[in-house]
Order: C-alpha cells, then sequence, then structure tokens
C-alpha cells in the first residue's frame, strides 16, 4: 500500500506570496494530520481532521494558515501571506482510527523555505 | 494538560555502544506511550509503544518499559549501529474522557554513531 503521500517536497518562495501544501492520506485513515517542525520549537501539531472535519485546530499559530479536507483523500494546508518565520518542515500523518489512535503514519514531509 | 520530557541532546555514540535516551511524562488518566524514529530527510515512523504499566515495546533491538511509579518510558538497545543515527522522539496519548485523544510529542533527540 502507498503511504501517506505529499507535495512539494521543497518549496522556495518569497515572503507575502500564498504557499500550498497537499497530502494524501493512507486510504482508509479516518485521522488526518498536519504538524510542524521546526529546530526551536520541535513538532507541534497544528490542526486534525477526523472523517474530513476539523477537530482541534488550537495549533494552527495565525489566521494566515488555514487547512482543508474536502475528501477522504485530499487535504490542503494553505500559508497566505507567507513569512520568514513560516520556514520549517510540514508533515502531514494519517491513522485508522481512535484505538490505534497513537499509531501515525507521516509523510515524508515539505520542507518550506521563506526568503 | 500532558507534557513529554527528553534529555537533552544530541547524543554521539560509537559503533556497539549501549544507549539509553530518557523520557518522562506527565498525563491525566492512562495514557498509551510512544518511541517514534525518523532518519535522515523522511518522516517519523512508529518504533515501540507500550499500552499499559509494565509493558515492554521492542523493536530492532530497542525496548522501552512503561514505568507508572516514575512516569518514565526510556528508550535502550544494547548494541547500536550506524544505522541507527536519527532522531528519537517519546510521545504519549492520552484518553481523557470528554476530550479526543491525540499525541503529544518530546522535542526529540539526535543520535550519532560512529564506526
Amino acid at each position: 500500500d502507498a503511504g501517506v503521500i505529499q507535495s512539494p517536497r521543497h518549496e522556495v518562495t518569497e515572503m507575502g506570496q500564498e504557499v500550498t501544501l497537499r497530502c494524501k492520506p493512507i486510504s482508509g485513515h479516518d485521522y488526518l494530520f498536519w504538524y510542524r517542525q521546526t529546530m526551536m520549537r520541535g513538532l507541534e501539531l497544528l490542526i486534525y481532521f477526523n472523517n474530513n472535519v476539523p477537530i482541534d485546530d488550537s495549533g494552527m499559530p495565525e489566521d494566515r494558515f488555514s487547512a482543508k479536507m474536502p475528501n477522504a483523500s485530499f487535504s490542503t494546508l494553505k500559508i497566505q501571506p507567507s513569512e520568514p518565520r513560516d520556514s520549517a518542515v510540514y508533515f502531514c500523518a494519517s491513522s485508522r482510527d481512535r484505538g490505534l489512535f497513537g499509531e501515525l503514519f507521516f509523510g515524508e514531509g515539505s520542507r518550506l523555505t521563506v526568503l | 494538560g500532558n507534557s513529554v520530557t527528553q534529555m537533552e541532546g544530541p547524543v554521539t555514540l560509537s559503533e556497539e555502544a549501549f544507549l539509553t535516551i530518557n523520557c518522562t511524562y506527565t498525563a491525566t488518566g492512562y495514557p498509551s506511550l510512544f518511541w517514534y524514529v525518523q532518519y535522515p530527510g523522511e518522516g517519523l515512523q512508529l518504533l515501540l509503544k507500550a499500552t499499559k504499566a509494565d509493558d515492554k515495546g521492542s523493536n530492532k533491538g530497542f525496548e522501552a518499559t512503561y514505568r507508572k511509579e516514575t512516569t518514565s518510558f526510556h528508550l535502550e538497545k544494547g548494541s547500536v549501529q550506524v544505522s541507527d543515527s536519527a532522531v528519537y522522539f517519546c510521545a504519549l496519548s492520552s484518553d481523557d474522557t470528554g476530550a479526543n485523544s491525540k499525541l503529544t510529542f518530546g522535542k526529540g533527540i539526535t543520535l550519532s554513531v560512529r564506526p
């Protein structure tokens, strides 16, 4: 089975531009998570979905960040406008159900650099 | 709230050395505990887990025992290899009543193993 697929793997953009990161979870997984990883702050949960519905977005840093999950096989994380401090690796992860909640399957990440 | 504290890194060892990475936690209820590993350029992947007190998780020569009395879940390996060089994250999942369970990660620790 294919794992969690993220795109793009690398993105370099200029401050003020819109950035869209994409994620395809593992088929059959009901939970989808967006994480951000930086050297300073480690791994931070931004938002997660259950059956395409956002459950907890308390980790979303600002209104510049938004996430959607229009269907069970696709999610986006958008930053508009982007700022240099948004530079990080963004991970998408999915899991099967609450009973196995701790066993997340991560994508390879999208490395974002905002100049 | 829930939290995970990992020892400060990085850790550098010679091949075949003994490894201990400390992890302590604070949680309400009865958490499950996990170790995730992140190899260079990849997403996190589950290494091992324990779901109740005194359980021992093991995988790839790594072990960790869920110690409720000391609220710890230290990771050990008797003889490390160069291929074990990675970042290791301790995490917990707490199924609080009325809330949605989610993973809380520690900051991670980088392990480098010299030939």
